[in-house]
């Protein structure tokens, strides 16, 4: 069972253009909603987070936007490069029945930005 | 800089064989997660470990075993081999019980032959 479900798998975008990547999820205790960012032949790295008490968040370019009541959250990237093309997980985090943190990962999207 | 060393960065191995890996966490963190990924998936959670103990483990067999030493470094061992442990892996590193996102190191790949 996918608790984070994550799209469009793939997403081709014009330079310039807003990339937008949609996930939602499942478990109402999370509290913790990154975004990692992912090269090839690279680990993720950490974009942009999220807390469930915020409705939205800008670094720059990227805005996540929440919505609780509807579970969902999505990535936006404004005025899209081509050094964006990459692959963009979404992720949820919270405790589990052991008191454990644990992240739970979208399938992630690939992100190809055209010149 | 202290952020996530991992060791090696390739790797090949024959099938059947045993591999060990290495992760040295971010500076101040404290907890080591480790994850698997096949190309073009996600990141597969293998298993956590805190205080030198597994403390969550994913849905993988006991060929894949780890440690943790008390200057908070991992190792991920895998026995017997299979063509189908190809994969990234991954580690992470993230401060016990603080609400943040991981630090993933680069990876190692690893090949089974």
């Amino acid at each position: 069972q996918q608790q984070v479900k994550q799209s469009p798998q793939s997403l081709i975008v014009q330079k310039g253009g807003i990339s937008i990547i949609n996930c939602a999820y499942e478990n109402t205790a999370f509290d913790y909603f990154p975004w990692y960012q992912q090269f090839p032949g690279k680990g993720p790295a950490l974009l942009i987070a999220i807390r469930p008490d915020v409705s939205e968040k800008k670094e720059g370019r990227f805005t996540i936007s929440f919505n609780k009541s509807a579970k969902q959250f999505s990535l936006h990237i404004m005025d899209s490069q081509p050094g964006d093309s990459a692959t963009y997980f979404c992720a949820a985090s919270g405790y589990n029945a052991g008191n454990n943190r644990k992240l739970i990962w979208g399938l992630g999207t690939s992100l190809a930005v055209n010149p | 800089d202290a952020g996530v060393t991992q060791s090696p960065t390739h790797l090949i191995k024959t099938r059947g064989q045993q591999v060990t890996l290495r992760c040295s966490p971010k500076s101040g963190h404290d907890t080591v997660s480790w994850y698997q990924q096949a190309l073009g998936q996600g990141p597969q959670f293998i298993f956590q470990y805190y205080e030198e103990e597994e403390r969550q483990r994913g849905n993988f067999p006991d060929r894949f075993s780890g440690h943790q030493f008390p200057n908070y470094s991992s190792e991920l061992n895998v026995n017997a081999l299979l063509l189908g442990d190809s994969a990234l892996y991954l580690c992470a590193s993230s401060l016990e019980h603080l609400v943040g996102g991981y630090t993933f190191g680069s990876g190692t790949r690893l090949t089974v032959v």
